[in-house]
């Protein structure tokens, strides 16, 4: 119950497009959704956070969709840089100062 | 601003010996917390400590492993009689003191290889 599912673990997109990370969770008393941003070499750095009581949160090119019902979120990742090439976690709390627990992550590649 | 601090960055250790990973969190963070990442995997909770309390310790393997936060100093990961196991990327977090919307920042890890 206590598990974040992520997918895909990796992906491939040409610059440009449009990336699609995808989350669910169990844990309904869950209440906060962060996604984390890890290049090689260094440690996770924050995207992006939602709480349940949005069902959209948009910051750029970030964008995280929501939806409460069905136990998933999202991110999306407009116009995908080069640059975006590296590793997202989804995660999630109960209250955003216990533990996070995060998905096992997906490797995004962004070809020119 | 300075941001979550680990060191070493990279630590090697032979089986049976002790390995300690330290991590200063980011100015005005009383909240510190671990968590180890194996090669291709997520970042799995072990500790979350206030300054002098451990709050919550559940993804602490029982034996071996220890973590403290001085009043005063950086907070400790300990792990004794190192194992070929305990190879792993450890990061620390930090936050400040609960309040909405404030996330945890992490550092940039201390690799642990054991030979």
């Amino acid at each position: 119950q206590q598990q974040v599912k992520q997918s895909p673990q990796s992906l491939i997109v040409q610059k440009g497009g449009i990336s699609i990370i995808n989350c669910a969770y169990e844990n309904t008393a869950f209440d906060y959704f962060p996604w984390y941003q890890q290049f090689p070499g260094k440690g996770p750095a924050l995207l992006i956070a939602i709480r349940p009581d949005v069902s959209e949160k948009k910051e750029g090119r970030f964008t995280i969709s929501f939806n409460k019902s069905a136990k998933q979120f999202s991110l999306h990742i407009m116009d995908s840089q080069p640059g975006d090439s590296a590793t997202y976690f989804c995660a999630a709390s109960i209250l955003n100062t216990d533990k996070l627990i995060f998905g096992t992550g997906t490797r995004l590649q962004v070809f020119p | 601003n300075a941001g979550v601090m680990q060191n070493p960055r990279h630590l090697v250790r032979r089986r049976g010996q002790e390995a300690r990973l330290r991590c200063s969190p980011m100015k005005g963070h009383s909240h510190v917390y671990w968590y180890r990442q194996l090669p291709e995997e997520g970042l799995k909770f072990m500790v979350y400590l206030q300054k002098e309390n451990i709050i919550d310790e559940s993804g602490m393997p029982k034996e071996r492993f220890s973590a403290e936060f001085p009043k005063e100093g950086p907070s400790i990961l300990r792990i004794q009689q190192v194992v070929r196991g305990d190879s792993a990327a450890y990061f620390c977090a930090s936050s400040p003191p609960a309040a909405a919307d404030q996330p945890q920042h992490f550092g940039d890890g201390t690799r642990l290889s054991i030979l």
